[in-house]
């Protein structure tokens, strides 16, 4: 059964600290794999992807790790801000954009405290 | 921010009643999807389109309908809505691999 699991489910941090929001997935084949940002009451807003070549992409202060052989990707965020609090997911595609099914994770919901 | 729209944002409806979700996008995207979301839980795909006329159930089996007569256009219906329909409904479209999301409409059904 294709999956994707998200770790920490939630996550609390201080103003400023840095902090890292772990995926690992079974989806096979895979295509391509995407970390969205979620505000609450909003739509999921897109921040990376990565396709099988590719082993690590920045946006921002976002940077986005993927390990195709272990299957796993990981979302570091650095100096954190409190407009990151949002909930992060993380979405494996497993035959390309035309015709892939996505597969997504829970999320991990992140707080930012001051 | 990506131009898709959907309305209304929160609905509070007795059971029984007949309900159209708006979805509409200025992107000239193709493909379109609607998905539901409970809280804590994952995006589940209930409904998808590739083009006008074009209209496919998703993984999630639901009780809605849609349709696609525009491409910028594809509303959501529920003939009868029952309590177990209260969830998120988000809309998306998209043009290569990213998807383009609404704000979604949070349906309470009493």
């Amino acid at each position: 059964k294709n999956q994707v699991e998200q770790s920490p489910q939630s996550l609390i941090i201080l103003e400023g600290k840095n902090c890292t929001l772990q995926c690992n997935y079974t989806v096979s084949p895979f295509s391509n794999l995407r970390w969205y940002k979620q505000d609450t009451g909003r739509g999921p807003v897109s921040l990376t992807i990565m396709t099988f070549s590719e082993n690590t992409k920045s946006n921002g202060r976002y940077t986005a790790t993927l390990d195709a052989d272990t299957k796993q990707s990981s979302l570091h965020i650095t100096a954190s801000q409190l407009s990151d609090s949002a909930s992060y997911i993380c979405v494996v595609s497993d035959r390309g954009s035309t015709l892939g099914r996505l597969y997504f994770g829970r999320g991990t919901q992140l707080t930012v405290w001051p | 921010e990506a131009d898709i729209y959907q309305t209304p944002r929160y609905l509070v409806i007795g059971t029984g009643k007949k309900i159209t979700l708006e979805c509409s996008q200025t992107m000239g995207h193709d493909k379109m999807y609607w998905y539901q979301q409970d809280p804590g839980m994952e995006l589940h795909l209930i409904h998808y389109s590739y083009g006008v006329n074009s209209t496919e159930k998703g993984d999630l089996s639901s009780e809605s309908t849609v349709s696609r007569i525009r491409t910028e256009h594809f509303p959501l219906t529920l003939e009868s809505a029952r309590p177990s329909h209260t969830s998120q409904y988000l809309c998306a479209s998209s043009e290569g691999p990213a998807q383009h999301f609404g704000d979604g409409t949070r349906l309470s059904i009493l």
